[in-house]
């Protein structure tokens, strides 16, 4: 079985500060995972993945994601946070076994004070 | 140049209608999906196609047929539509790697429903 938690429905940063989102998984086997971004009325947009290469993978926009399987975490974070960043955030999991199926957490809505 | 393309982007019915929503990928991918979200964003899979076959079925009531005519397509029918089938229906499509999936879904911009 696979699982994704987001621990924050919503967090608020301001513009210039960093961006923290966190995300922790649940799986029998070694997964892959990934960040997606939502804007407002738009469709998903792959930010960046793990896939059991390197641990500390960047992705698009500024934003960056380390794996640590110590602490089943897939944390993504951005060291300076945009106006344009607002967003629905979600962390997905997929199994490395045969399982064709992305599980999503439930997502974390930021939003960026001026 | 659109990837993952699905229509209408918008539908309004009411309920017992019986409607689709056509999905279309020109990304050369085996595998398609149909996601779920709901008004409270939480997105849930319902089905997954490879090659035209089914291989994920989610618990979905019977009302919900999907149609994969080739491998390019994987169309929604949802017939008797329910207040409750009001969300946002969303594409997607895989590629397979040595028979793992361990890649990205390209995700289409989404059907929002409304059943009035």
């Amino acid at each position: 079985a696979q699982s994704v938690t987001q621990l924050d429905s919503h967090v608020s940063v301001s513009e210039g500060t960093p961006v923290l989102l966190r995300c922790n998984y649940s799986s029998s086997y070694s997964p892959s995972l990934f960040w997606y971004v939502q804007h407002p009325n738009k469709g998903l947009q792959l930010l960046l993945k793990y896939t059991s290469a390197a641990t500390l993978v960047k992705g698009i926009n500024g934003f960056e994601a380390e794996f640590k399987k110590s602490e089943t975490s897939f944390h993504l974070t951005k060291p300076s946070a945009h106006m344009s960043d607002a967003a629905e955030y979600f962390c997905v999991v997929r199994l490395n076994f045969g399982n064709e199926k992305l599980t999503f957490g439930t997502g974390t809505r930021l939003t960026i004070i001026p | 140049d659109t990837a993952v393309s699905q229509t209408p982007k918008y539908l309004v019915t009411q309920m017992g209608n019986d409607k689709s929503i056509k999905c279309e990928q020109n990304l050369g991918h085996d595998t398609m999906y149909w996601y779920k979200q709901d008004s409270k964003k939480f997105l849930k899979i319902m089905f997954s196609y490879n090659n035209k076959e089914l291989i994920i079925n989610e618990t979905v009531p019977n009302r919900f047929s999907p149609k994969s005519p080739d491998k390019a397509h994987l169309n929604l029918h949802i017939n008797s539509l329910e207040l409750g089938d009001s969300a946002v229906y969303f594409c997607a499509s895989s590629p397979r790697d040595r028979g793992v999936m361990n890649t990205e879904a390209f995700f289409g911009q989404g059907t929002r429903l409304t059943v009035v």
